[in-house]
């Protein structure tokens, strides 16, 4: 099994600025995931976030607001651009090593004011 | 696209069982997870089944796949308050990305 660890665990932030989340897997996986959970919501899949590559963005979401990085086989991060209050959600990075594997991390709850 | 449904809300008394159902759309489907969610806490994987079984048992959970009718369920023996949470069924297709339906809130009444 992996475990994920998220940083920040959570953040108030004010309209208009930007916040960098970011997630550690502690073993080398293969497809790295990040979802947004809005209040009272289930949860949405934003993009896939490929190693070496341009992250594949699900309809809706837009690579300028949410861009993402993915150096290596461990470590992704997700940005929320330009923020606006309907952005405070709960933003959770998953992780996949196998075909039945879907770990996921504590999210980082996020509140813009 | 994929579409997952579940209903909204159940309700049920300590020690009775509760059956959660899920339906979804897409028959590539490879793996169905049920997760649990406890309010402010993030997600535990309860269980999967492979989409060429029809049943899966772990301790107090069942699963049963109906794969024809595309409908999943989970069934939870002797619910305790413990068990007071939203669960949400999830569907994969190989390598790809995981859809969530749109969980079930479950109360556990003493």
């Amino acid at each position: 099994s992996a475990v994920i660890s998220q940083k920040p665990s959570r953040d108030i932030c004010q309209r208009g600025t930007s916040l960098t989340i970011q997630c550690q897997v502690d073993s080398q996986v293969t497809m790295m995931f990040w979802y947004r959970q809005q209040p009272g919501q289930s949860l949405t899949l934003i993009a896939t976030a490929n190693q070496g590559s341009e992250a594949t963005y699900e309809s809706g979401f837009v690579i300028d607001k949410f861009p993402i990085s993915r150096p290596n086989l461990t470590f992704s991060t997700l940005t929320v651009s330009n923020m606006s209050p309907e952005d405070s959600s709960i933003y959770l990075c998953s992780a996949s090593g196998g075909a039945y594997e879907q770990y996921f991390g504590p999210g980082t709850r996020l509140t813009v004011t | 696209g994929e579409d997952v449904e579940q209903s909204l809300f159940l309700s049920v008394r300590e020690g009775d069982s509760s059956v959660i159902n899920c339906t979804y759309t897409d028959s590539s489907s490879t793996y169905l997870y049920w997760y649990k969610q406890e309010p402010g806490a993030g997600l535990q994987l309860l269980t999967y089944i492979f989409s060429n079984m029809d049943m899966k048992q772990d301790q107090r959970l069942t699963v049963l796949l109906n794969k024809k009718d595309k409908h999943l369920s989970l069934r939870i023996a002797d619910t305790q308050t413990g068990d007071s949470a939203i669960y949400f069924c999830a569907e994969k297709e190989g390598y790809q990305k995981v859809t969530f339906g749109t969980g079930t809130k479950l109360q556990v009444i003493p």
